[in-house]
């Protein structure tokens, strides 16, 4: 079974703060990693998908790496302001499942203070 | 472009009852849709693979007689909840895949609160 592993859980920050969290999932067989935002009541928004080991991509305050070789992606974002308060997914194909489903990481929430 | 839509937003019924929630693709065709369930803090386990013109392919666990899919268009899916119990009150999720993109990219809808009384 695929796991896809986000860290921190939560995160609190105060507005202008830089923060970065993280997303590991299995190193064999890479395909694609997803990077999604969810904001309360809004459905999620794709934000970057990944395909190259060393890729970065970027949009807006918000950059995403990515490491096939080790097995994580890391999504950065610089000067955080109130309206990044999300819950951030990362998500990997299941190779095993039916017509490309996505294998989802629990997520972690960012809570923005003004 | 890419915009999925899910309605409705929240329903509360009660025990015994069924629910339907449908899911739409607004601005792309798309044969295959998914249906997530997320539980409190958990995240966003997969119900199914809902195919257009054909059976769903339903996950372990998920008991297909319970969680009925119908794919009857290129842009809709509707997920009915028969006979439904408090166990049942979740936060349903559907999501369309563009056929077009080739890194299994999906998008969502806003999702279905389901409470059962």
């Amino acid at each position: 079974i695929l796991n896809v592993e986000q860290s921190p859980q939560s995160l609190h920050v105060q507005e202008g703060d830089s923060t970065n969290f993280t997303c590991s999932f299995p190193s064999s067989n890479f395909y694609a990693l997803h990077w999604y935002r969810w904001e309360t009541a809004k459905s999620p928004e794709a934000l970057f998908v990944m395909t190259l080991n060393g890729d970065e991509k970027k949009k807006g305050r918000i950059s995403a790496t990515l490491n096939t070789k080790e097995g994580y992606s890391y999504l950065y974002i610089k000067g955080s302001q109130p309206e990044d308060s999300a819950t951030y997914l990362c998500a990997f194909p299941d190779y095993g499942g039916s017509q490309g489903n996505l294998i989802f990481g629990k997520g972690t929430k960012l809570s923005v203070k003004p | 472009g890419a915009v999925v839509s899910q309605h409705p937003s929240r329903v509360i019924c009660k025990s015994g009852t069924s629910v339907k929630i449908e899911c739409r693709s607004l601005d792309f065709q798309a044969t295959t849709m998914f249906w997530y369930r997320q539980f409190p803090k958990q995240s966003l386990m997969l119900m199914a693979t809902s195919n257009e013109g054909s059976k769903a392919t339903y996950e372990q666990g998920v008991e297909k007689d319970k969680f009925l899919i119908n794919h009857a268009s290129l842009t809709l899916s509707t997920l009915t909840v028969t006979s439904a119990h408090p166990e049942d009150s979740s936060f349903y999720i559907c999501s369309a895949r563009d056929m077009g993109q080739r890194t299994y990219e999906q998008y969502f809808g806003p999702g279905t609160r389901l409470t059962v009384t």
